[in-house]
């Protein structure tokens, strides 16, 4: 079982729509649980982050939580041409460790 | 305020030879952790750096090397370069290492594209 699982898509939705992107993982001690949107030939850019179970929200951008099922999602409401790029999703373990854990990746590609 | 810097930003070598990557975190921030990403996977962990000192190695070879300088800028070097090597190599600055603060945020840099030949 892969640490954080993504489903590698691509996510084809209509401009306009919901966009909703899962990650799972594996660690149930996890605490910290990032949204990375990264275009194509660069680095990732920070979207969104959330430690506590329930939603959180940023503009367009909603995060979910749920320690218990062990998932993590975002959704993307109005979703833009513009919003086309891959999400990952980062997992700080329980161990102590000093690493964020990534999963492989969605590709989302908004279709105008 | 400028963001995470990186150096080069593309390199091109060959099987065997070395390598030295530069980062420059964001202002005030003093922890630096290097990625490695191959094409189609997520971000690998290769280090943290805290205060010049190493916080924390993923599961890559003694190839790789790094480390932190007073001015908390960071180096990752690689020896002994094999084809599998090549990848975009990733520099997070955060204001503290990971295992210290739960509400903790890497910011990345642009990276550095390396080619092996």
């Amino acid at each position: 079982q892969k640490e954080v699982e993504q489903n590698s898509g691509p996510l084809s939705v209509p401009e306009g729509a919901i966009a909703s992107l899962n990650c799972t993982y594996s660690d149930r001690g996890s605490q910290s649980f990032f949204w990375y949107r990264q275009y194509s030939g660069k680095s990732p850019e920070l979207i969104m982050f959330i430690y506590s179970n329930g939603d959180k929200e940023d503009g367009r951008f909603t995060a979910q939580l749920n320690k218990a099922s062990q998932y993590v999602s975002l959704l993307i409401r109005d979703s833009q041409p513009s919003d086309s790029a891959t999400y990952l999703c980062a997992v700080i373990p329980s161990s102590g460790t000093y690493k964020y854990i990534f999963g492989t990746g969605t590709r989302l590609k908004v279709l105008a | 305020d400028a963001g995470v810097t990186q150096s080069p930003t593309h390199l091109i070598k060959t099987r065997g030879q070395h390598v030295t990557l530069r980062c420059s975190p964001i202002s005030g921030h003093k922890s630096v952790s290097w990625y490695q990403q191959v094409l189609g996977q997520g971000p690998q962990f290769i280090f943290q750096y805290y205060e010049k000192e190493e916080r924390g190695r993923g599961n890559f070879p003694d190839r790789f090397s790094a480390r932190q300088f007073p001015n908390y800028s960071s180096e990752l070097n690689v020896n002994a370069l094999l084809l599998g090597d090549s990848a975009l190599y990733l520099c997070a600055s955060s204001t503290s290492p990971t295992r210290d603060s739960t509400y903790n945020e890497q910011f990345f840099g642009p990276g550095t594209r390396l080619t092996v030949l």
